[in-house]
């Protein structure tokens, strides 16, 4: 199974503040990598897919990079709305496995 | 519009049996791959289960060979069997659907049923 590991695990940033999240494989899959966000008591949402494509709707402050085993999102100037939890995903093979989740707190 | 919406989430004492469904709307379950996700109070996301469009099945080693995914194409509707079930069961489940266009992606979520194993 492939496992990812997302650093950090926790995050205090200030709006207007440029992020980056981190989220390593343990084995390498070209760019299967997802970007989810998740608010308390909703259902996630997907941001970033195949690593680096932004998906229809979000905000273009938003973006992702990476290939092989190592990926990034990154959020340019945070927003109010930005405070969340962010999960990465591997969609190469089953079983399909997320990291534990960045949250995103208000500094 | 395109959405999935969950039901059949309730109390179970541990050893029982408890069938999920994910109605959709706005596309076809047959289609797609489709997949459930759940979420334990407090913690993160695991992976459960994925159907394929041609029906192949798998399962994290956590449920496999207790949990049973399954959709019905005159309904729509993605389904979730879960046997002999057990404290560490109680999560949120979610559904999602796996765009055909985006690597294998979650892109439709559906909001989520509770499931609470316990005596």
């Amino acid at each position: 199974d492939i496992q990812m590991t997302q650093s950090p695990s926790s995050l205090s940033a200030s709006v207007g503040d440029r992020v980056t999240i981190t989220c390593r494989a343990s084995q390498s899959f070209s760019n299967y990598l997802n970007w989810y966000q998740q608010k308390p008591g909703k259902a996630p949402k997907l941001l970033i897919y195949a690593a680096s494509s932004l998906q229809s709707g979000v905000p273009s402050r938003f973006s992702g990079s990476g290939s092989g085993t190592d990926f990034t999102l990154t959020i340019s100037s945070l927003q109010p709305e930005d405070f969340a939890t962010y999960y990465c995903q591997q969609s190469y093979s089953a079983p399909r496995t997320f990291g534990q989740g960045t949250k995103l707190e208000i500094k | 519009e395109v959405q999935l919406v969950e039901s059949g989430g309730g109390l179970v004492q541990p050893g029982g049996s408890l069938r999920l469904s994910c109605a959709a709307s706005g596309f076809t379950v047959s289609n797609n791959y489709m997949t459930w996700v759940r979420q334990a109070p407090g913690k993160g996301l695991e992976w459960v289960s994925i159907i394929y469009s041609g029906g192949s099945t798998y399962y994290a080693d956590s449920v496999k060979d207790r949990f049973t995914i399954s959709r019905d194409n005159s309904k729509n509707t993605l389904y979730l069997q879960m046997n002999s079930l057990r404290a560490e069961d109680t999560a949120v489940y979610y559904c999602a659907r796996v765009a055909g266009d985006s690597r294998g992606a979650f892109d439709i979520w559906g909001q989520g049923t509770m499931v609470t194993v316990s005596s």
